[in-house]
């Protein structure tokens, strides 16, 4: 079956720092692959996804490139807002998601 | 103009009570999840249904029994409930899982946190 490793949190860091979330991923066949956000007190919502190798995807300033050949999905943003606060989940699948465990992001002003 | 939408939020209960959570989509949308999220903010899948269908079912107990008595509900019923039970259950949804377009967004609701006392 699939899964998903990635980075344990909690992750704090200071507005407009640079941020990566490191996820790598076991799978069979060929998943579609996402960072899903979960912010307090909400359900989660799609952040972005990319579905075949080499496809970046992109969203509010974060990205995320599959890496087919080091089976990778690191998410990234180049200067986080103290609103980027929130859960984030590396995912894999296409009709049945697998979820990683999830990285609590603080930003501190 | 709620997406997908679940109710009750908040759920609190005495062990061994049969307690159902319902959940509803209006983006018409052929698939829908139940999902539960444990302390711990781990989330895993546990029933799928496409078009009132059952298409996934993972190794959950049989006290929970999804039902889908059309394409955008999807009620998860639980009998006897156990302390165990605890968590934050979510619903989703999807279009078609049989389409077979790859990376289709999954649609979440609010979550149903689960206190089992």
């Amino acid at each position: 079956g699939n899964s998903v490793t990635q980075m344990e949190g909690p992750v704090t860091l200071s507005e407009e720092a640079f941020l990566t979330i490191n996820c790598t991923y076991t799978a069979t066949g060929y998943p579609s692959l996402f960072w899903y956000v979960q912010y307090p007190g909400e359900g989660l919502q799609l952040l972005l996804k990319a579905t075949k190798a080499d496809d970046k995807g992109s969203n509010k300033g974060f990205e995320a490139t599959y890496r087919k050949e080091t089976t990778s999905f690191h998410l990234e943003k180049g200067s986080v807002q103290v609103s980027d606060s929130a859960v984030y989940f590396c995912v894999i699948g296409n009709e049945k998601l697998t979820f990683g465990t999830g990285t609590r992001l603080t930003i501190i002003p | 103009d709620t997406a997908v939408s679940q109710t009750p939020k908040y759920l609190v209960t005495q062990m061994g009570n049969d307690k159902s959570i319902k959940c509803e989509q209006n983006l018409g949308h052929d698939t829908m999840y139940w999902y539960k999220q444990d302390s711990k903010k781990f989330l895993k899948i546990m029933f799928s249904y496409n078009n009132k269908e059952l298409i996934i079912n993972e190794t959950v107990p049989n006290r929970f029994s999804p039902k889908s008595p059309d394409k955008a509900h999807l009620n998860l019923h639980i009998n006897s409930l156990e302390l165990g039970d605890s968590a934050v259950y979510f619903c989703a949804s999807s279009p078609n899982a049989n389409s077979g377009t790859p990376g289709r967004t999954q649609y979440f609701g609010p979550g149903t946190r689960l206190t089992v006392l």
